[in-house]
């Protein structure tokens, strides 16, 4: 079964940082872009970040560039997010998606449960 | 603000016929680019429904389908259910933009 889990997530000050983990099996890793998509309380979807299948492109929405890093250890099937310099409006669940083609960077049919960070003092 | 416009919510009785429309512009979907959608039931992670801008995956009822014309989709729901009752997302890819990877802010589907 193809499965995507999360962890990492908690409560964090303004400023601080935080990495998030998602352990990805099921599926050949290596062979897919994997990304980070984020929900607000009470709000929409907002993709963050994403990571091409060998690690060496990256890409980040404006909201997020310069302050995360994607990254991925495939050897190990994992998915990174180091979170730094956090703000209050970064408060959100955090999903890592898969994609549904190995050519595609989006059309995520394969979602993680979620992991919420929380920033606040 | 997001890059894809929904209308924030729509409403059929079970048994009707409901869409849900997905505006653009000519750097994500009038640049031809695929639209896919997703639902989202209250407290879980998005499902996949529509990839392609009209495939379904396998597992999803026929009674989803997707359209795509220009700068805007639409999601259409036949003979609603009680269990559709949940939040819907499209989402496509945006040249102009760093993001890339775009979403509209979401329609609210309450089954009456």
């Amino acid at each position: 079964e193809v499965q995507l889990l999360e962890s990492g997530g908690g409560l964090v000050q303004p400023g601080g940082s935080l990495r998030l983990s998602c352990a990805a099996s099921g599926f050949t890793f290596s062979s897919y872009a994997m990304s980070w998509v984020r929900q607000a309380p009470g709000k929409g979807l907002e993709w963050v970040s994403a990571v091409s299948g060998s690690g060496g492109s990256t890409y980040y929405a404006d909201s997020v560039k310069g302050r995360f890093t994607i990254s991925r250890d495939n050897s190990k099937n994992t998915l990174f997010l180091q979170m730094n310099s956090l703000r209050a409006e970064d408060t959100a669940v955090y999903y890592c998606a898969k994609p549904f083609l190995m050519a595609s960077l989006d059309a995520f049919d394969i979602w993680g449960q979620g992991t919420m960070v929380t920033v606040s003092s | 603000q997001s890059v894809l416009t929904q209308p924030p919510s729509v409403s059929g009785a079970p048994g009707q016929r409901v869409t849900i429309s997905c505006t653009g512009s000519s750097s994500n979907i009038g640049a031809g680019f695929d639209v896919h959608w997703y639902q989202q039931l209250p407290g879980a992670a998005p499902k996949f429904l529509i990839y392609g801008s009209t495939n379904r995956p396998s597992g999803v009822p026929d009674r989803f389908s997707g359209s795509k014309s220009g700068t805007s989709a639409s999601l259409a729901i036949t003979g609603l259910q009680a269990e559709d009752e949940a939040d819907y997302y499209c989402q496509s890819y945006d040249s102009s933009l760093s993001a890339h990877v775009v979403f509209g802010g979401g329609t609210k589907l309450t089954v009456l």
